[in-house]
């Protein structure tokens, strides 16, 4: 199947500082979303991203299909980003792959006051 | 984007017994996962449901642990079976939604633990 890394595996921060963080990936991709997990467990969608550049606010992601990677960025981080940063991606054969995700093992964001 | 629902939130249960968890969305949808996340772990998938047919289930998966029922195209339920501490996990559910792209959206979990 497809492997997905992520790194830093974890990351802390102080307030008001940016950080980047990666995602690789083995194989084509249909989808690629970056996700939240706060700390009640809940996944909060950040970008859907295949391909190409955007920004919401404070965070940014870039996907460069070709080379099987992204990034997010966050920049001012705040407490409240805090939390578990998870990389997700659907393998780009279609088919039996269809809807099926595959995440990383994430990175843990610790932002101090 | 998709409101999903799920119940309970959260439980205890003993081991050797059952827990059925649900999961409602706000929408249509053709495919609803369901996905287990073990203590300090990532996602992994367990299995897909469709309406009116079989869910698919992955390696490592099987439908005497974990039926799966998707009677209609709101609303799914995944039992966890004679339950053991190796099965206190959060539980997801997600869809897939979007007209540009498939963008899944994932319900708030229910987080099991087994004594």
């Amino acid at each position: 199947g497809i492997q997905v890394e992520q790194s830093p595996p974890d990351l802390i921060l102080q307030e008001g500082a940016n950080s980047t963080l990666r995602c690789n990936f083995s194989d084509s991709v249909n989808n690629l979303q970056w996700f939240h997990q706060n700390p009640w467990g809940q996944l909060i969608n950040l970008f859907y991203i295949p391909s190409g550049t955007k920004q919401n606010g404070r965070l940014s992601a870039t996907t460069v299909a070709t080379e099987r990677y992204s990034l997010l960025y966050i920049s001012s981080s705040q407490t409240t980003d805090s939390g578990v940063y998870f990389c997700a991606v659907e393998r780009g054969s279609g088919g039996t792959s269809y809807g099926k995700l595959t995440f990383g093992q994430g990175t843990i964001l610790t932002v101090h006051p | 984007s998709a409101v999903i629902s799920q119940k309970p939130s959260r439980d205890i249960c003993q081991r050797g017994t059952s827990l059925t968890i649900q999961c409602q969305v706000d929408s249509q949808v053709t495919m609803m996962f369901w996905y287990r996340q073990q203590p300090g772990q990532s996602l992994t998938l367990i299995a897909t449901a469709n309406q009116g047919s079989e869910a698919t289930y992955e390696s490592g998966f099987v439908i005497d642990k974990f039926p799966i029922s998707r009677p209609n195209l709101t609303f799914s339920t995944l039992t966890v079976s004679n339950m053991s501490p190796e099965d206190s996990s959060i539980y997801l559910c997600s869809v897939e939604v979007g007209d540009l792209g498939y963008e899944q959206y994932f319900g708030p979990g229910t987080r099991l633990t087994v004594t």
